[in-house]
């Protein structure tokens, strides 16, 4: 198996669930990333992490807990959501975390609804 | 704050009829231009990085340019199979380590 895999494609919670995202990289980069993209809405970078260590949070609520056991894997946890953060989910990976070659690989996403 | 501004949001073409799609930036220090591919239910994917003004770089029936201010996707006799949406994104001195998006052009090429 190649390229970026996002578990799982669809998911529906309520807002007091407790779920989680899976994000598996093949490709050997040390860089992984977790994005948000709603309808009509630019992508928003959620998290970095570069060789396993969190490098960016923007702002993101506690809600949304991310998890890098590896270079390989990326996890996002998921508590007490609000409707409002349903979107898809988006994790990316890129090869050159420290340089300007900032071509990311991403999967095909998680779709999540809050009710 | 870096800007990114698509336009059109939505483009309807004919198959064979060639347009452009605009990419506009306001950023401080660019330090490269993403242009990536999203088709329906899919991440996107990547096309085309340009660094300098005046760098072009083609692919297929595609083809990016790049001014101090804007890029172009030019799109030379597209075929329905190019229908997607294409996200512009910048990296900026100031955020190196981050992308900012455009929200994107939806392209939808009709047989």
């Amino acid at each position: 198996e190649t390229g970026v895999t996002q578990t799982p494609r669809h998911l529906v919670m309520g807002m007091t669930n407790k779920k989680s995202l899976k994000c598996e990289q093949h490709l050997g980069h040390n860089a992984m990333y977790w994005y948000k993209q709603s309808a009509k809405k630019p992508l928003e970078l959620m998290f970095v992490y570069n060789f396993k260590e969190q490098t960016e949070n923007n702002s993101v609520p506690s809600r949304f807990s991310p998890e890098c056991p590896n270079s390989s894997h990326l996890f996002l946890h998921l508590h007490t959501l609000q409707p409002e953060d349903s979107a898809l989910y988006l994790c990316a990976s890129s090869q050159d975390p420290q340089g300007r070659k900032e071509k990311l690989f991403f999967g095909s996403g998680t779709q999540l609804s809050v009710l | 704050e870096d800007q990114v501004t698509q336009s059109p949001e939505a483009l309807r073409l004919q198959e064979g009829e060639s347009s452009s799609l605009n990419c506009s930036y306001t950023v401080s220090g660019l330090r490269g231009l993403f242009w990536y591919r999203q088709d329906p239910g899919k991440g996107p994917e990547f096309l085309f990085t340009l660094y300098s003004a005046g760098e072009e770089k083609e692919k297929e029936r595609l083809k990016a340019t790049l001014t101090k201010k804007e890029s172009f996707l030019h799109i030379t006799a597209p075929k329905p199979e190019d229908s997607a949406t294409y996200l512009c994104a910048v990296q900026a001195g100031s955020s190196a380590r981050q992308l900012t998006f455009g929200s994107g052009t939806q392209l939808t090429v009709l047989p």
